[in-house]
């Protein structure tokens, strides 16, 4: 079966730090991932996309990246991190075609800016 | 450009009722899905929906969809409390691009 891990699952960084956080999918092979915000109280923001190695989509302009150095990985990074990227990071896959029915999503990583 | 609208955004209701949330969107898809999140937790994937007419029942939660109308709806009979969370709806554009845009949720508060 399949499984997608975030980690760390809590961050808290001081303003100006850089950010990695990683995504990894067990079980499945060329998935979509994805990456969304949700800041506290509100709706999901997809941030980034990617259909394959090294293909990115960005959908908000903004102090952060999105790599995908391995089929089955997925990092968002920053190098300097802002009051405002602070909320909770969720990674999903999800295998495209007639054949699929959803995405699935990570637990999340919950990050604080101060 | 898609834009999925749910309402209402907050419901708080008494265990025992029913009630329906709304999901419209605003361009052709024929696959609609919902989510559930509870507080401080990731989502978990309730009903997909690929049809125009297709209606999915799980428990107390009833999910269907018009494509006609660009309209999906979820009904909760006899609310209990323990349904108390985010619900959101989803719409996939899968045939034009590799996204779902997600509606701004509905935070539901089931009272005892």
């Amino acid at each position: 079966s399949q499984t997608i891990h975030q980690w760390p699952a809590t961050l808290v960084q001081p303003v100006g730090s850089p950010l990695s956080l990683e995504c990894t999918v067990e079980g499945t092979s060329n998935p979509n991932l994805y990456w969304y915000r949700q800041a506290a109280g509100r709706g999901l923001q997809l941030l980034f996309y990617s259909v394959g190695i090294g293909q990115i989509s960005s959908e908000v302009p903004q102090n952060l990246s999105a790599s995908r150095p391995q089929d089955r990985q997925f990092i968002l990074s920053s190098k300097k991190l802002l009051l405002s990227d602070s909320g909770f990071y969720l990674c999903a896959w999800s295998v495209l075609g007639p054949s699929t029915d959803t995405q699935y999503f990570g637990p999340g990583t919950r990050l604080t800016v101060l | 450009e898609l834009k999925v609208e749910q309402n209402p955004l907050f419901l708080s209701m008494q265990e025992g009722k029913n009630y329906t949330i709304y999901c419209n969107y605003s361009t052709t898809s024929d696959r609609l899905y919902w989510y559930r999140q509870d507080p401080g937790k990731s989502l978990e994937s309730l009903f997909v929906l690929l049809s125009n007419g297709a209606v999915k029942q799980e428990g107390r939660l009833m999910a269907s969809l018009d494509t006609k109308a660009r309209l999906s709806t979820l009904h909760i009979t006899a609310a209990v409390h323990d349904l108390s969370a985010t619900y959101f709806c989803a719409v996939d554009l899968w045939r034009r691009d590799d996204k779902i845009i997600f509606g701004k949720g509905t935070r539901l508060h089931i009272l005892p």
